[in-house]
C-alpha cells in the first residue's frame, strides 16, 4: 500500500524559531499534497493545499508567510512553521494523493511543542 | 455552506455492534470516506463509499445514501482496540476532502 512518511515525529523549540517539517511519499507519486493541523480534541484543519512544481494554495486564516510550504517534487513536500510561537504547538499532519486517485495517504504526524 | 455532521461521543460494548452516523451537505459529491483516529496519531483509511448502497469489509461496513446525504459506519464484533475517534469526510466538487468533527466511540468491557 501507499505508504507517507513525516519528519521529525516529534519536536521541541524554541520560541522565535523555525522548524521545518518533511513529508515523503515513498511508493508513489504525489501530485498533491495537504497539510492539516490538529489540536486536542479536535478535528482536522487543512491548512494548505500544495501542487508540484507551483505555489501552495492555504485556506483562509492560515499566514502563508508564516507557515510556508514547498512542494519541489513528486515525493516531497515541506512545511516550515517560521517564528515559531507557543500557539502554534499542535500535531501537524500531511497527506499525499496521486495523480489518479481520491484517497489521501496520511502520514504519521508530527507533533510540535513551542516552549 | 458545507457541513458534515456526526456525533461527538458513543459509548458500547465489547463484542457489541455499534453504528456511527453522518449527514453531509456539500457542493458537490466525489465520494465519502471513514477514517479512524487513534489518540495521538495520523488517521487511517476504513472505507470509500462513492455509489448508494453498502460496502463490507471484515468488521466493518459502510453505507452511503446520495439521496439523503447519510452515511453510516458499522462495528461489528465490538473489540477494545476499536476505541478511538471515527471521521466521516466528504470529498466535494472541486475533489478537497470536508471533514466532520469526528465521533470518539468508547469501547467498555
Amino acid at each position: 500500500g501507499a505508504v507517507v512518511s513525516q519528519h521529525p515525529s516529534w519536536v521541541i523549540c524554541k520560541s522565535g524559531t523555525s522548524v521545518k517539517i518533511e513529508c515523503r511519499s515513498l511508493d508513489f507519486q504525489a501530485t498533491t499534497m495537504f497539510w492539516y493541523r490538529q489540536f486536542p480534541k479536535q478535528s482536522l484543519m487543512l491548512m494548505a493545499t500544495s501542487n508540484e512544481g507551483s505555489k501552495a494554495t492555504y485556506e483562509q486564516g492560515v499566514e502563508k508567510d508564516k507557515f510556508l510550504i514547498n512542494h519541489a517534487s513528486l515525493t516531497l513536500s515541506t512545511l516550515t512553521v517560521t517564528s515559531a510561537h507557543p500557539e502554534d504547538s499542535s500535531f501537524y499532519i500531511c497527506s499525499a494523493r496521486d495523480g489518479g486517485g481520491r484517497e489521501q495517504y496520511f502520514g504519521p504526524g508530527t507533533r510540535l511543542t513551542v516552549t | 455552506g458545507q457541513n458534515i455532521d456526526q456525533p461527538t461521543e458513543m459509548t458500547a460494548t465489547e463484542g457489541a455492534i455499534v453504528q456511527i452516523n453522518c449527514t453531509y451537505q456539500t457542493s458537490g459529491f466525489n465520494g465519502l470516506f471513514w477514517y479512524q483516529q487513534h489518540a495521538g496519531e495520523a488517521p487511517t483509511f476504513l472505507s470509500y463509499n462513492v455509489l448508494d448502497g453498502l460496502e463490507e469489509k471484515g468488521r466493518f461496513s459502510s453505507f452511503l445514501s446520495r439521496s439523503k446525504g447519510y452515511s453510516y459506519l458499522l462495528l461489528k464484533e465490538l473489540q477494545m482496540k476499536d476505541s478511538a475517534s471515527y471521521l466521516c469526510a466528504v470529498m466535494d466538487s472541486n475533489y478537497q476532502l470536508i471533514w466532520g468533527a469526528g465521533t470518539k466511540l468508547i469501547i467498555k468491557p
